[in-house]
């Protein structure tokens, strides 16, 4: 069981596609995050949204697109993506309030994507 | 930005022997220490966090220590079990008004012999 959902679990695409990958927390938080983890390796920070508003983007090529329609829900839109894109997205969230100095990150359990 | 080290890549130990992993960061602005535990195929799980104001804090077998100084922090499991084998994230971040950055160390992967 986990407190931020991701959809879907699994998501096979080819390079011509558009898909979206989802996330929902309904704990309250503040700060919303996508990180990509190849095998083997740690996750890297992607984006981070701020009180619904982009405040870190970490060089990502445009064919990856955040969206936060509201501050439960975390979108990644995805076009035009390359196989070496394959890899398991992972959202998380946190507190992020100013009170809530160093809040501990939440991940959902993941996006697993093969880009053929 | 930070970059964050960890030691070692891979470490096996026996069932009820203790498992140490160390870190050390490079931001000395860095002021919140959390470890994540991944099991295969599953999301990293928070197991611990210090911040910089603490030097040590423990909760049951794990504990975490911290030397500000020499900017490194090492994770402590004590008394092992299989059920702790895994691959162990140490991560660094430092607070901006531009939002939290976390950043993660390579990552151990632990294996608990029976």
């Amino acid at each position: 069981d986990t407190e931020v959902t991701q959809t879907p679990k699994h998501l096979v695409m080819g390079m011509t596609n558009k898909k979206s990958l989802k996330c929902e927390q309904h704990m309250g938080h503040r700060a919303m995050y996508w990180y990509k983890q190849k095998a083997k390796k740690p996750p890297e920070l992607m984006f981070v949204y701020s009180y619904e508003k982009l405040s870190i983007n970490e060089s990502v090529p445009s064919r990856f697109s955040p969206e936060c329609p509201n501050s439960s829900l975390l979108n990644l839109h995805l076009h035009a993506l390359q196989p070496e894109d394959s890899a398991l997205y992972l959202c998380a969230s946190s507190q992020g309030t100013a009170s809530s100095y160093n809040s501990p990150l939440h991940f959902g359990n993941g996006t697993r994507l093969t880009v053929t | 930005g930070e970059n964050v080290e960890q030691h070692p890549s891979t470490l096996s130990v026996q069932e009820g022997d203790s498992a140490v992993i160390k870190c050390t960061y490079s931001d000395s602005a860095s002021n919140y220490f959390p470890w994540y535990k991944q099991e295969l195929g599953k999301r990293p799980q928070l197991i611990i966090d210090i911040r910089s104001n603490v030097g040590e804090k423990k909760d049951q077998r794990i504990a975490v220590t911290l030397n500000k100084t020499a900017k490194h922090f090492s994770l402590h499991i004590t008394e092992t079990q299989p059920e702790d084998s895994a691959v162990y994230f140490c991560a660094a971040r430092r607070r901006k008004s531009s939002g939290d950055k976390l950043t993660f160390g390579t990552g151990t992967r632990l294996a608990v012999r029976p």
